[in-house]
């Protein structure tokens, strides 16, 4: 079965510290991968897709296939930052797979 | 953002009272979902559709039901409002230029006394 896994509920980085949200996957197909983020009161929007491999807003993402991950990367956290953060897995038929999120706090 | 809106965007309602939430989107995109968004629980989804009345059951349908009459408008319905159905629903949509990239309405605040 198809399950996305966010193990950190809640994270707490100091402002231009690192920041890794994880994520893990279980799908038996070849997954497409995906982080949307919600700042507090707005809509979720995309933040990165795993198959266009940009960097936005300085955060990147690799899949592992090996480890079934794809965790959400950045070198120096801002306070804009802060935002719930969820992985989400699709498959076919244009099916989605949300994780549980991750708030993260970037602390000035 | 693209093309969804949802209405209401707040709603109080009394437990036993019928409820309909509204999808409207202007993007033509074939695919259109309903979520709930509860703390601990992140996004679950509750029906989604494929198209015009083509619709099937998520992971939390149980006292849900949806529509689908014409492209743009997604209906849910709660057909007898209970406490627990306290939540923020979203809407969204894919079928796009980036087939499975999907867009999320704004949301909507449910609360059932």
């Amino acid at each position: 079965a198809q399950r996305v896994t966010q193990p950190e509920k809640l994270l707490s980085v100091f402002k231009g510290a690192p920041v890794e949200l994880k994520c893990n996957y279980s799908y038996s197909g070849s997954p497409e991968l995906f982080w949307y983020v919600q700042y507090s009161r707005q809509r979720l929007q995309l933040l990165l897709r795993h198959i266009s491999r940009e960097s936005i807003k300085g955060f990147t993402a690799d899949l592992n296939k090996g480890e079934t991950s794809f965790h959400l990367k950045k070198p120096f956290a801002q306070e804009e930052d802060s935002a719930m953060y969820y992985c989400a897995l699709s498959s076919t038929g244009n099916q989605f797979y949300f994780g549980t999120g991750t708030s993260l706090t970037v602390i000035p | 953002d693209a093309g969804i809106t949802q209405s209401p965007r707040h709603k109080v309602t009394e437990t036993g009272t019928p409820v309909t939430l509204r999808c409207h989107q202007t993007e033509n995109h074939r695919y259109m979902y309903w979520y709930r968004q509860d703390p601990g629980h992140g996004l679950r989804l509750i029906h989604y559709s494929y198209g015009v009345k083509d619709t099937d059951k998520g992971e939390v349908s149980d006292g849900y039901s949806v529509s689908r009459s014409k492209t743009e408008d997604f209906l849910l319905t709660l057909e007898s409002a209970t406490s627990s159905q306290t939540s923020v629903y979203f809407c969204a949509i894919s079928g796009g230029r980036y087939d499975n990239e999907q867009f999320f309405g704004p949301g909507t605040r449910l609360t059932v006394l």
